[in-house]
């Protein structure tokens, strides 16, 4: 079945120590999103790809940067995670950005920074 | 830019039970309107949308939501609840025009006691 994949499920890493999350598709969307969502709080945009676009919002946090390499594959690098980057991270896939497409979720990797 | 209030943090409500969750939004523009679900640790799922047409749209696992335009809200109901939709739901909108993205309210956590 076409879906959005990312891996890892869960992962740990240490306080200030680099981690990269990965987020994979087959449905061939040329959009790829990134969400966080702190516990009991919504998901919150961080930035989107349309196609090789990067889209940054406003107040997301220098130390959060993405990468897509290609059509298929987005990842999320957090270059000095602190405690407050302790989430769930969401990524989600569009076919464009026009009036009737749906985003469709990943399962998510939570991340725990210790 | 858009904002969604979900009024309720946690509704308990017994098995074949009728539950209202409620969503309530605000925005400058038009709108686009969707309920998402996620089961424990996993991703999001897209329960039923408004896109246009009927104001009234169901999904195929008996949950129905009507658009209230004049009232701003969207709220989910379903007429009898079972075990398995143990789960958090949010409401989430998007603006018509401003591409693809979501914004989520705080969700409301389900939870279908026997």
């Amino acid at each position: 079945d076409a879906m959005v994949i990312q891996n890892p499920r869960y992962q740990v890493t240490q306080f200030g120590k680099p981690v990269t999350l990965s987020c994979s598709q087959t449905l061939n969307h040329n959009v790829m999103y990134w969400y966080q969502q702190k516990s009991s709080q919504a998901p919150k945009l961080l930035f989107h790809y349309y196609d090789k676009d990067f889209n940054n919002e406003a107040d997301t946090p220098d130390n959060f940067q993405s990468r897509r390499p290609n059509t298929s594959f987005c990842f999320l690098d957090i270059r000095s995670p602190g405690l407050g980057d302790a989430a769930m991270y969401l990524c989600a896939t569009s076919r464009g950005q026009g009036e009737y497409t749906e985003a469709f979720f990943g399962q998510g990797t939570r991340l725990t920074v210790v | 830019a858009q904002s969604v209030t979900q009024l309720d943090s946690q509704v308990p409500v017994f098995e074949e039970a009728p539950v209202e969750l409620r969503c309530n939004y605000s925005s400058s523009v038009s709108v686009y309107l969707f309920w998402y679900v996620q089961y424990p640790n996993q991703g999001l799922q897209l329960l039923l949308k408004y896109l246009s047409g009927s104001t009234l749209v169901e999904s195929i696992n008996g949950f129905e939501a009507e658009f209230n335009k004049s009232q701003t809200s969207f709220h989910l109901r379903k007429p009898s609840v079972h075990i398995s939709d143990t789960a958090e739901y949010f409401c989430a909108v998007r603006g018509k025009g401003g591409g693809n993205k979501l914004t989520f309210g705080t969700g409301t956590q389900l939870k279908v006691e026997l």
